[in-house]
């Protein structure tokens, strides 16, 4: 399945420290992408990683890539309260229709 | 910056009666979805819309869901007869023309509840 796994499901810290999220799949993808959910509010994108590329950051999210063991990371470095959502990948292969398919998430806390 | 949006951001109806929720995707965009988040539970796919024609479905898109793009520019889902088990929240995305490595463009989601 094209399904992105995270990993840890839930994952709870004090402002200050730095965020792992881990993301497994399955298929071939053209692009990983990460996204981010508020509590009860819409899906926001954070970061797309190609596959063929290994790293990437963006302000204080990091996201690596490994497609031969086919898994991702997303790093927050320095967390904030603010960063209090929960966060999914998205693994991409434009021959599945471009349709994303989402696992469970990772469900964040950062307490101040 | 260009965005999707969705109107009404919640709507509450009776079981049985139709819903059609509203999507205004951007506008030089090709690829269109709505997806659905069952409070507590994955997002999962319901239907892809391409070149005016759905282009995949999802098992849970049945014969009680259809989606409409009649005037170009909005992008509808209906629900015909509403269930209970459709209480949830439902998200339309789309996705530029031909630009493979790109994301998908979510608007804030339209909150369905079925009483």
């Amino acid at each position: 399945s094209q399904q992105g796994e995270e990993d840890p499901q839930a994952l709870s810290i004090q402002e200050g420290e730095n965020a792992t999220m881990n993301c497994s799949y399955k298929t071939s993808i053209n692009n990983l992408q990460w996204y981010r959910q508020n509590s009860g509010r819409g899906l926001v994108h954070l970061i797309l990683i190609r596959s063929n590329e290994r790293e990437k950051h963006s302000g204080r999210l990091r996201v690596t890539l490994d497609t031969s063991k086919k898994s991702s990371s997303l790093l927050i470095t320095a967390s904030r309260a603010a960063d209090t959502a929960s966060y999914f990948c998205a693994p991409y292969n434009a021959g599945n229709n471009r349709k994303l398919i989402w696992g469970l998430g990772t469900s964040l806390a950062v307490n101040p | 910056e260009p965005e999707v949006t969705q109107t009404p951001s919640h709507q509450v109806t009776q079981m049985g009666q139709e819903v059609i929720l509203r999507c205004v995707p951007i506008s030089n965009h090709l690829y269109f979805y709505w997806y659905r988040q069952i409070l507590g539970q994955k997002v999962e796919f319901l239907v892809s819309f391409y070149n005016n024609e759905i282009s995949e479905k999802s098992e849970i898109f049945d014969d009680q869901f259809s989606v409409e793009r009649p005037d170009g520019s909005n992008f509808t889902l209906k629900i015909r007869s509403t269930k209970l088990e459709d209480s949830a929240m439902y998200f339309c995305a789309s996705i530029p023309r031909v630009k493979m490595n790109t994301e998908a463009f979510f608007g804030q989601g339209t909150r369905l509840t079925v009483v």
